[in-house]
């Protein structure tokens, strides 16, 4: 199957700094890209739709000022929590569907991004 | 998005077969059923996709009743590494052009020896 990658897979910071997360479509374009965020024992939770070349739509109650989304490729779509807080500390995952060859509603995963705010 | 339930977890042992069942009243008629797996720490995986009847692959087997009001996903002899959470979601592929998935809390299956 297609495989999506993401960059860094663990993440340290400190209060107030900025954080970017990469995710990467290796062998397929991905016009649309998801981002998810997943608190411990807790379902995933999407927070945006990236899309290659213009804004990403944000799902209600996600600030879009403090999670930048940028899709610059069809292979390759950025989160960045900005000023991040010790609260934004969780689990993030980004999807992507291979549109030439998946099922209708099936999307690949990365690995996730550990993101732990001190 | 049609709503689904599903038990927030279940207890099985090695070479057991387990039935998940996972319930969605409000199902619309181009709603497709999907189900996904996630181990700790790792992104979700596809297991396994159908509209109505049966569906089957290396995997894992779908029964969709002909009211399409619940699903059941069966895993055949299951050992330790099937332990995982898996997700049942509910959606028509064809709206709004993004596929958008919507967890819901998922099945926390445990697998004993």
């Amino acid at each position: 199957g297609a495989v999506v990658s993401q960059h860094p897979s663990r993440v340290i910071c400190k209060s107030g700094t900025s954080v970017k997360i990469e995710c990467r479509s290796l062998d397929f374009q991905a016009t649309t890209m998801f981002w998810y965020r997943q608190f411990p024992k807790k379902s995933l939770m999407l927070m945006a739709t990236s899309n290659e070349g213009s804004k990403a739509t944000y799902e209600q109650g996600v600030e879009k000022d403090k999670f930048l989304i940028n899709h610059a490729s069809l292979t390759l779509s950025t989160l960045t929590v900005t000023s991040a807080h010790p609260e934004d500390s969780s689990f993030y995952i980004c999807s992507a569907r291979d549109e030439g060859t998946a099922a209708y509603n099936e999307q690949f995963f990365g690995p996730g991004t550990r993101l732990t705010v001190l | 998005l049609a709503k689904t339930t599903q038990p927030i977890s279940m207890d099985s042992y090695e070479g057991q077969e387990v039935n998940i069942t996972c319930s969605h009243n409000n199902i619309a008629t181009n709603d497709y059923i999907t189900w996904y797996q996630q181990f700790p720490s790792q992104g979700p995986r596809f297991i396994i996709q159908g509209y109505k009847t049966k569906v089957t692959n290396e995997v894992a087997s779908l029964f969709i009743p002909a009211d399409r009001k619940s699903s059941t996903l069966s895993l055949p002899r299951v050992s330790l590494s099937d332990t995982a959470v898996y997700y049942c979601l509910v959606g028509d592929p064809f709206s709004g052009g993004y596929n958008k998935l919507i967890f819901g809390a998922g099945t926390r299956l445990a697998v004993h020896p």
